[in-house]
């Protein structure tokens, strides 16, 4: 059964780089046809998208995030990664990584446990 | 952006009560709409996706319908393991979007 383990700090100051990483157990990142996702929660408030990664290696992001995101993949560790530069206060929250489902209709299954970052000085 | 309006936001329930929820999108998503249930601490667990499709291992108590801007989440016998949040999400453009979630608690 695949399994996802989100790991990174969880304190970052602010215009730093928040930096985490998904391990991916039970599976590999490069096998069919799924896209594995970073998704945000700040505190109080709705899940936010922040973007994708295809299996094949395409990159899809927020708009929102205004180039400050990218999310890479280890695929010798079955790890893919998110960097999310220039954080300020707004970027405090839990931060989930998810497996996309792409049949047509897309879903996330399964998610990470998810990392509380809070960005603070 | 779809904009996905979820209600209500909090809903008091009893044990066998039946439950709806409702998620609206601002614009017609065909059947491109999932279910979740988060417990606190939790990651959220698909519950429906595409609309109105159970997911593997999830109670047959849990129902879903659309398809097109109105989308319901029916528990239709409210189990002590059901009390959670519940949100909505869109798969049918980017940036996907969801609900600002429905918690369900003790009345």
């Amino acid at each position: 059964q695949l399994q996802l383990l989100g790991s990174g700090p969880g304190l970052v100051k602010p215009s730093e780089t928040l930096s985490l990483t998904c391990s991916v157990s039970g599976g590999s990142i490069t096998s069919g046809s799924f896209y594995w996702d970073w998704i945000r929660q700040p505190p109080g408030r709705g899940l936010e998208w922040i973007g994708s990664l295809y299996y094949s290696g395409n990159t899809y992001y927020n708009p929102s995030l205004r180039g400050r995101v990218t999310i890479s993949a280890d695929t010798s560790k079955r790890q893919f990664s998110l960097k999310l530069t220039s954080v300020t206060a707004a970027d405090t929250g839990v931060y989930y990584c998810a497996r996309r489902s792409s049949d047509g209709i897309d879903w996330y299954d399964p998610w990470g446990q998810g990392i509380l970052v809070t960005v603070s000085s | 952006d779809i904009q996905m309006t979820q209600s209500p936001s909090s809903l008091p329930a009893s044990v066998g009560d039946r439950v709806t929820i409702t998620c609206r999108a601002s614009q017609s998503i065909s059947s491109n709409l999932n279910w979740y249930q988060q417990k606190p601490g939790k990651a959220p667990k698909l519950l429906i996706y595409a609309a109105s499709n159970l997911q593997s291992g999830v109670p047959s108590r849990f129902s879903g319908s659309g398809p097109g801007t109105h989308f319901t989440l029916t528990i239709s016998s409210l189990q002590p393991e059901d009390f959670a949040t519940y949100f909505c999400q869109q798969s049918y453009s980017t940036p996907y979007t969801f609900g600002q979630g429905t918690k369900v608690d003790i009345k």
